[in-house]
């Protein structure tokens, strides 16, 4: 069974541009999610999508988005990037939904450098 | 505030001890909690949930407790081996957040022969 995959694995941008992220969950996953990593502030929760729904969303501003499709493939998007977006973003699924205690499997992220 | 706290300072440890780490918590209220192992350049890996009503679980060399009246949760590798060098996080889902999962830090381990 595949694991999560992400794409790209690196890429660098200017400040001002935008970008888009790329993560296909496990197979039969319908729970994505996805992380910022940073040294200083290490994972932080960007946002949930259930069934192309988003659930949860934590605190980034919004220039940072996302969405998911029906087959549960999900982007985010980040527009204006500043210095301070590069980072590791990380993308997670779960198999369910509410409830269960469902551990999330991890991809392997995209590096972002913004210059 | 909400904080997730764990040892900032790398865990050095020699081989064949047992590796004690600390995930201590405030204004939170974990329906679960779990452990996850990463390597540089990697993604979190799942080790081990524990649920709120539960005291300890074990799998293999792992031993996780959790004490919700002091907010905190320990992880034990016990016999320690260098492979098990990494950065462990501690996460918390709360119920009325499923979903969201809030990470702690981490604490580098660094067991030598």
């Amino acid at each position: 069974k595949a694991g999560v995959t992400q794409t790209p694995r690196y890429l660098i941008k200017t400040r001002g541009q935008q970008v888009t992220l790329s993560c296909s969950p496990i197979s039969g996953h319908r729970s994505v999610s996805w992380y910022q990593q940073t040294p200083g502030q290490g994972l932080q929760f960007l946002f949930e999508y259930f069934s192309e729904t988003q659930r949860n969303k934590g605190n980034f501003p919004g220039r940072f988005s996302g969405r998911q499709f029906s087959n549960s493939r999900s982007e985010m998007n980040v527009s204006t990037l500043e210095l301070g977006d590069s980072a590791l973003y990380l993308c997670a699924s779960s198999p369910r939904g509410t409830g269960f205690g469902n551990t999330i499997y991890f991809g392997e992220g995209s590096w972002l450098t913004v210059v | 505030s909400q904080k997730i706290e764990q040892n900032s300072e790398a865990l050095n440890i020699q081989e064949g001890k047992t590796a004690t780490l600390t995930c201590n918590y405030t204004n939170y209220s974990p329906a679960y909690l779990q452990w996850y192992r990463q390597d540089p350049g990697r993604g979190p890996v799942f080790l081990l949930l524990i649920r709120e009503n539960e005291k300890e679980k074990r799998k293999e060399r792992l031993k996780v407790t959790f004490d919700t009246t002091l907010k905190q949760s320990l992880f034990h590798i016990t016999a320690s081996q260098p492979a098990d060098s990494a950065t462990y996080l501690c996460a918390l889902e709360e119920a009325d957040s499923w979903g969201k999962f809030q990470f702690g830090a981490g604490t580098q381990v660094v067991v030598t022969p």
